[in-house]
C-alpha cells in the first residue's frame, strides 16, 4: 500500500531559526515527490516538485532534498519567519497514477 | 497569477440532500481534480479528469459522487444524499499535465452534513 509518512508532527520554533522535516514514502512507482505548505482552512499551496534524478531543489528560503534510494526527503526552511506557521505536506506521485498520496503533514509554528 | 476558484466557500446541507460543489479550473490546464480534507486528516484523492472522463479515481469515489465538465469551464462534483461522514472540505485542483507539472488547489469548500 502506498504510504507517505511524515515527521515530526508538530514543531515549534523561535522566529530566525532553521529546522528540518522529514518525509519517508513507501510509493511505487515512484514518479516525483512534492512539497506543499497548507495554512489553516485554506489549499495546498506548492513549494517544489523533485523527480527521481534530482538530489535538492530550492524554492526561497525552502530547500528539499530526495534520497530515492532509502525512499527519504527532507525540506528545511531556512530563517523562519511568522508567515511560515502552517503545515507542510509530502506528497508523492505514482508512475502512472494521475493521483496524489499525501502526508499527514507537519505542523510547524514559528514564535516570537 | 491564475487560480482555481471554487464556490460556494462553506455549505451546511442536511443528510440526505443532494450537494454541488463547483470549480474553475485555470484556463490552459487540462487535468482536474477533487480531493478531500476530513477535519484533522490529510488530503486524500477522490478523482482525476481528463478529457471529459474520469481517469482514475478512489475507494471513497462510489455512486454517490459523481463530476461533470458542464461547459468547458466549470468542473462540478455532487454529492447525492450526503451522509454525516460526507462532511470535510473539498478541493479542486487542475494542472497542465498529468504528470510532472505543478497542481494547484483550490481554497476548498467546506461542506457541514448535519
Amino acid at each position: 500500500k502506498n504510504q507517505v509518512e511524515q515527521s515530526p508532527q508538530s514543531l515549534i520554533i523561535l522566529e530566525g531559526k532553521n529546522c528540518t522535516l522529514q518525509c519517508n514514502y513507501t510509493v511505487s512507482p515512484f514518479s516525483n515527490l512534492r512539497w506543499y505548505k497548507q495554512d489553516t482552512g485554506r489549499g495546498p499551496v506548492s513549494l517544489t516538485i523533485m523527480t527521481f534524478s534530482e538530489n535538492t531543489k530550492s524554492n526561497g528560503r525552502y530547500t528539499a532534498t530526495l534520497d530515492a534510494d532509502t525512499k527519504q526527503s527532507s525540506l528545511h526552511i531556512t530563517a523562519s519567519q511568522l508567515s511560515d506557521s502552517a503545515s507542510y505536506i509530502c506528497v508523492v506521485r505514482t508512475g502512472t497514477a494521475s493521483k496524489l498520496t499525501f502526508g499527514t503533514g507537519t505542523r510547524l509554528q514559528v514564535t516570537l | 497569477e491564475p487560480e482555481v476558484t471554487q464556490t460556494p466557500s462553506h455549505q451546511v446541507t442536511q443528510m440526505g440532500q443532494e450537494v454541488i460543489l463547483r470549480c474553475v479550473p485555470i484556463s490552459n490546464h487540462l487535468y482536474f481534480y477533487w480531493y478531500r480534507q476530513i477535519l484533522g486528516q490529510k488530503v486524500e484523492f477522490l478523482v482525476s479528469f481528463y478529457n471529459n472522463e474520469i481517469s482514475e479515481k478512489s475507494e471513497i469515489f462510489d455512486d454517490q459522487f459523481s463530476v461533470e465538465r458542464p461547459d468547458g469551464s466549470n468542473f462540478t462534483l455532487k454529492i447525492r444524499s450526503t451522509k454525516l461522514e460526507d462532511s470535510a472540505m473539498y478541493f479542486c485542483a487542475s494542472s497542465r499535465s498529468s504528470s510532472g507539472n505543478t497542481i494547484y488547489f483550490g481554497e476548498g469548500s467546506w461542506l457541514t452534513v448535519v
